[in-house]
């Protein structure tokens, strides 16, 4: 069936040091791979996507790894600032239709 | 740019009334998607539309429907309206020949059900 899921709920951080989040999905035959960002009142916000033929792809102080051996995505945030505060979703694009399928999110926590 | 807009906001409703939810979005997009986010189960997908025509459509009641019209804007409607129906609805647009991979979300219209 489709699912994806995060491995923690919950993540703290000091301020400055760098954040991975972890997800794991289950279907294979999804086309590219998605992480939002989402701050307390808001909408998802695009972060990065990954296309299902690649392993990493880097943006502005963030990367996705995709290892499709053991269906694992991850994002990883360099050095992170008190504005990457806010709960982080993945989401696989099934080949082919037009939905995403979101894990249940990560809320990640920056201490000063 | 504007972005995706939704309206309203934030709502309160009994149970068994009807609700209509609207979004406008991004301009140029042609398709729109709807989600229904609550703490319990997440984002789930609704349905999509595109040109006036519901394309992809979630695993959800026949009470949640909605409609595209000619200038890209969309409704959803929920009827009979239970105290599960309670969550963040929101609406997301992508531009023609875009996948999923490249929706923008709208800040969502949160409804209450008493």
């Amino acid at each position: 069936g489709e699912s994806v899921g995060l491995h923690l709920p919950t993540l703290s951080v000091q301020e400055g040091d760098n954040s991975i989040i972890n997800c794991a999905y289950s279907n294979s035959a999804s086309d590219y791979f998605i992480w939002y960002k989402q701050e307390s009142g808001k909408g998802p916000q695009f972060i990065i996507d990954i296309r299902s033929n690649m392993d990493k792809r880097q943006g502005q102080r963030v990367t996705v790894l995709l290892n499709k051996t053991v269906k694992h995505l991850s994002l990883q945030i360099a050095a992170t600032q008190p504005g990457d505060s806010a709960v982080y979703f993945c989401a696989e694009n099934l080949q082919g239709a037009q939905k995403l399928v979101f894990g249940q999110g990560t809320r990640l926590t920056i201490n000063p | 740019k504007a972005g995706v807009t939704q309206t309203p906001r934030y709502l309160i409703k009994t149970r068994g009334q009807q609700v209509t939810l609207s979004c406008s979005p991004i301009s140029g997009h042609r398709s729109v998607s709807w989600y229904q986010q609550t703490p319990g189960q997440g984002l789930q997908f609704l349905f999509e539309y595109f040109s006036e025509t519901q394309r992809n459509k979630g695993n959800f009641p026949g009470r949640f429907s909605g409609r595209q019209f000619s200038n890209s804007r969309s409704e959803m409607n929920v009827s009979t309206l239970e105290l599960g129906d309670s969550a963040l609805y929101l609406c997301a647009s992508s531009p023609q020949g875009a996948g999923a991979n490249v929706l923008t979300f709208g800040a969502g219209s949160r409804l209450t059900v008493l």
